[in-house]
């Protein structure tokens, strides 16, 4: 009954350094997203991928880094930290296709400052 | 581009009493689909209610409901009942329809305060 896991919960890195944020489902969906909360900002979609080796940018990609080699992993990278992705991220899974209902379910965020 | 709209950026409701919390969205797209989200303070997102662009009636899920006015572009979210573990942030959120094509783009929420 995990869902979606993501780890660490908290981290903190200082500028320039590097890190990767985990996600993983067991659901056997085939869409998978990163979203970034910003305080007065709502959600904002960094990545996605609708399926294994199938990746595409959302609206904030700069900066980051996704591959999505298996459908249970969609792994963020961040490649040189900066105080601007001091943030709170969330990844998402759904099953994937054509209707709009498909339910998009979060895993419990991970809140990351870069110093 | 789509676009969600949350007017209210902060609710203060007595305990008992019905929250009507607005949302209003911007798409040229015929088919969409409408999602609210409850956050509390522990920070995960809870998935409420679900709401399509050609659903004949308004959804309802427990105390929840959706007021979809379509015409005016609205979905506004109805709480009945408050309970105090109804304080949280809400987020109201789209998905336009079509394969592949599973982006959520959201509001920027209100935070609900129930007062006992």
């Amino acid at each position: 009954n995990a869902g979606v896991t993501q780890t660490p919960k908290f981290q903190v890195l200082k500028t320039g350094q590097s890190m990767t944020l985990q996600c993983a489902q067991d659901m056997n969906h085939e869409y998978m997203s990163w979203y970034r909360q910003d305080p007065g900002m709502g959600l904002r979609l960094i990545h996605y991928s609708v399926g294994a080796g199938i990746t595409d940018q959302g609206e904030v990609p700069n900066g980051y880094n996704v591959s999505r080699s298996t459908t249970e992993d969609f792994p963020l990278r961040l490649l040189s930290a900066a105080p601007s992705q001091t943030s709170v991220y969330f990844c998402a899974s759904s099953y994937s296709g054509q209707l709009a209902k498909n339910i998009q379910y979060f895993g419990a965020g991970t809140r990351l400052s870069v110093l | 581009a789509q676009k969600i709209t949350q007017t209210q950026p902060g609710m203060f409701v007595q305990e008992k009493e019905a929250v009507t919390l607005d949302c209003t969205y911007d798409t040229s797209d015929p088919s969409y689909g409408l999602f609210w989200y409850k956050q509390p303070s522990s920070g995960e997102m809870i998935f409420l209610i679900y709401q399509g662009s050609y659903d004949q009636q308004n959804a309802t899920e427990g105390r929840y409901s959706l007021n979809f006015q379509k015409a005016r572009k609205s979905a506004n979210l109805v709480i009945s009942a408050s309970q105090l573990g109804d304080s949280a942030m809400y987020f109201c959120a789209m998905r336009e329809e079509g394969f592949g094509n599973e982006k959520l783009t959201f509001g920027t929420g209100t935070r609900l305060t129930i007062i006992p």
